[in-house]
């Protein structure tokens, strides 16, 4: 499975878009892209996937390079509420999460 | 009413005790997962199953074991070999990404082992 990057800790203020980055340098042609966010003490929750087009949800839109080697996903307007840490993972075989960033959303 | 449902949510066991953590799922799902999560750090993989009767070791799979007898279910042991088994339990089912379908976790089980 490919090896994901991502800052360990972002700020935002509260109604801004928050813009998390990822790097996956080494993902495959078919592999695609997930994103999931954890809420402190509680299982994670998926937010959005994608292979090689940009996708928007009600969630979140993911943004991926032309290349695939990153993506980012943007929150457009951040709450207090989406204070977590969100994971990128890439990869057919296994689930396997990184560190992920902590998004910390200020008012 | 679908999911994945891990129980207990909260766990005390002695020392040198086994201690098995459930977890079933009503999704239909062939994968299913098993997370351990230490304060502050990220999930790592304990052990997987991709279908029923077959599972395979994770990042960490020492010191525990689980079972894939049925679909719905896919439990797990921590057994006196784990040398730190105070932690927290996440169990997910789904995420097969050769089907592109996203994974779905329980609300975990906190173990403590005193």
């Amino acid at each position: 499975d490919a090896k994901t990057t991502q800052p360990p800790s972002m700020d935002c203020a509260e109604g801004r878009a928050a813009n998390l980055p990822c790097n996956h340098s080494t993902i495959s042609g078919n592999e695609y892209v997930y994103w999931y966010r954890q809420i402190h003490s509680q299982g994670p929750q998926y937010i959005i996937h994608g292979l090689k087009n940009n996708e928007t949800n009600e969630m979140a839109s993911l943004i991926i390079t032309e290349d695939r080697k990153s993506s980012t996903l943007i929150l457009p307007h951040a709450t207090l509420r989406d204070t977590a840490v969100y994971y990128c993972i890439v990869g057919y075989s296994t689930l396997t999460f990184g560190k992920g960033t902590m998004l910390l959303v200020s008012p | 009413d679908g999911g994945i449902t891990q129980s207990p949510k909260y766990l005390f066991r002695k020392e040198g005790q086994n201690v098995t953590l459930s977890c079933e799922q009503n999704l239909n799902h062939d994968a299913m997962y098993w997370y351990r999560q230490d304060p502050g750090q990220g999930l790592r993989l304990i052990y997987y199953s991709q279908i029923v009767n077959d599972f395979q070791k994770g990042d960490i799979a020492e010191g525990y074991s689980v079972s894939r007898e049925k679909k719905e279910s896919f439990p797990l042991t921590v057994t006196s070999a784990q040398k730190n088994p105070t932690a927290f339990y996440l169990c997910a089912s789904g995420g097969d990404r050769l089907q592109n379908t996203e994974a779905f976790f329980g609300q975990g089980t906190r173990l403590t082992v005193v």
